[in-house]
């Protein structure tokens, strides 16, 4: 079992939907989870962080996170085509990420 | 730009030759890390300096691997004799306990190694 679990995707969604992506790991020693995006040829960057069970929301983007399901979620509301990218989850303190999930809004 | 840089951007190198790749953090930032990634793959860790200390080695991390950061500030990765398998794009991230923890980091553009 990968220490960081993500669907590798494509995951397709129209302009103006909700885009669901999820992450689970494996050590419930995890503090901290990340989602970062990265776009074909750049460097990830980061879109929100989040350390207590439950929602956080930042912009159209809610991070939720389930300790005891050792799960963690971004939800994108009203995707946009500038949203297509790759979405890497990532667990801290052990500095392990995902392989991502790709996102694909069509118009 | 006050980001992280990292140079060269892109770097073509024969089997067996010797390569350098240097990072430079953002200024206020004392850590500063190294990961590699593939295509498809999300950034494996290397290593990460808190300062100039040298904290953690990823396994991952063979002998002919080493990373410097002699004075607290910009750090280097040298490849010696390098290896097909060692091509990749060469990430470098830097982080500060000035926001809520170590734990944000920012990274820099990356530095593509293409090894023939």
């Amino acid at each position: 079992q990968k220490e960081v679990e993500q669907n590798s995707g494509p995951l397709s969604v129209p302009e103006g939907a909700i885009a669901s992506l999820n992450c689970t790991y494996s050590d419930r020693g995890s503090q901290s989870f990340f989602w970062y995006r990265q776009y074909s040829g750049k460097s990830p960057e980061l879109i929100m962080f989040i350390y207590s069970n439950g929602d956080k929301e930042d912009g159209r983007f809610t991070a939720q996170l389930n300790k005891a399901s050792q799960y963690v979620s971004l939800l994108i509301r009203d995707s946009q085509p500038s949203d297509s990218a790759t979405y890497l989850c990532a667990v801290f303190p052990k500095l392990i990420f995902g392989t991502g999930t790709r996102l694909q809004v069509f118009p | 730009d006050t980001g992280v840089s990292q140079n060269p951007r892109h770097k073509i190198t024969k089997r067996g030759q010797n390569v350098t790749f240097r990072c430079d953090p953002i200024s206020e930032h004392n850590r500063l890390y190294w990961y590699r990634q593939t295509l498809g793959q999300g950034p494996e860790f290397l290593t990460y300096f808190q300062n100039e200390a040298q904290l953690e080695k990823s396994r991952l991390l063979s002998d002919r691997f080493s990373a410097e950061r002699p004075k607290g500030s910009f750090s280097t990765l040298e490849i010696q004799r390098t290896e097909q398998g060692d091509s990749a794009m060469y990430l470098c991230a830097s982080s500060s306990r000035l926001g809520s923890s170590y734990n944000e980091q920012f990274f820099g553009p990356g530095t593509r190694l293409t090894v023939l």
